[in-house]
């Protein structure tokens, strides 16, 4: 497997309903980002999570990361159409695996009104 | 404040055939990057510029050269263009490389669609 590979590879929900990514690294890292990206646009930052923390909130965004097992998962709650849009993944190495970001293949989300 | 600029936003281009593809940020940055975009592939990182005067290959830099022209500006020149570059190309930048210890986020600019026929 890759390094940041998003589980499922797309998933469609009808709106209000929450919806969940995941995410699974392979090598030790310094924080991992989230990003979003709208059909024909550039990638936009939505939330970092360090490597010691475990939670984090961001308006209806809540990441989890578990360094034990190397994966995070991104859940937005109460959908709504707008947050229809391809979400990624971003892991940060440390400057032993090159001190760069690795972006995974991404998680395609569809909410349907 | 425009941010991640690129030009062109569209090209086609013949085998052969090269091109440069431009990006500016205006937020200061030290680091910029250029990314390409592969359905189902993800952003692979072409080459990065830590800093103002260096620059580094990523993982996919074959085919490419880049310019750190000063602190705004890093080009990306295609010398003999193939059609496995056809790709949307990504330019980003962040206030410090991106990876290590210093939680930096990429910003990013809108895309330039390339076609190699």
């Amino acid at each position: 497997s890759q390094q940041g590979e998003e589980d499922p590879q797309a998933l469609s929900i009808q709106e209000g309903e929450n919806a969940t990514m995941n995410c699974s690294y392979k090598t030790s890292i310094n924080n991992l980002q989230w990003y979003r990206q709208n059909s024909g646009r550039g990638l936009v930052h939505l939330i970092l999570i360090r490597s010691n923390e475990r939670e984090k909130h961001s308006g209806r965004l809540r990441v989890t990361l578990d360094t034990s097992k190397k994966s995070s998962s991104l859940l937005i709650t109460a959908s709504r159409a707008a947050d229809t849009a391809s979400y990624f993944c971003a892991t940060a190495l440390p400057l032993e695996y090159g001190n760069k970001l690795v972006f995974g293949a991404g998680t395609i989300l569809r909410v349907k009104s | 404040n425009a941010g991640v600029t690129q030009t062109p936003k569209f090209q086609v281009l013949k085998t052969g055939q090269s091109m440069t593809l431009q990006c500016a940020q205006d937020m200061n940055h030290n680091s910029m990057y250029w990314y390409r975009q592969d359905p189902g592939m993800g952003l692979r990182l072409i080459y990065y510029s830590a800093s103002e005067g260096t620059t580094d290959k990523g993982e996919v830099p074959n085919g490419y050269n880049v310019s750190r022209l000063n602190k705004r500006e890093f080009s990306l020149r295609l010398e003999s263009a193939a059609p496995s570059q056809t790709s949307v190309y990504f330019c980003a930048s962040s206030p410090r490389l991106a990876g290590g210890p210093s939680y930096n986020e990429q910003f990013f600019g809108p895309g330039t669609r390339l076609t190699v026929l």
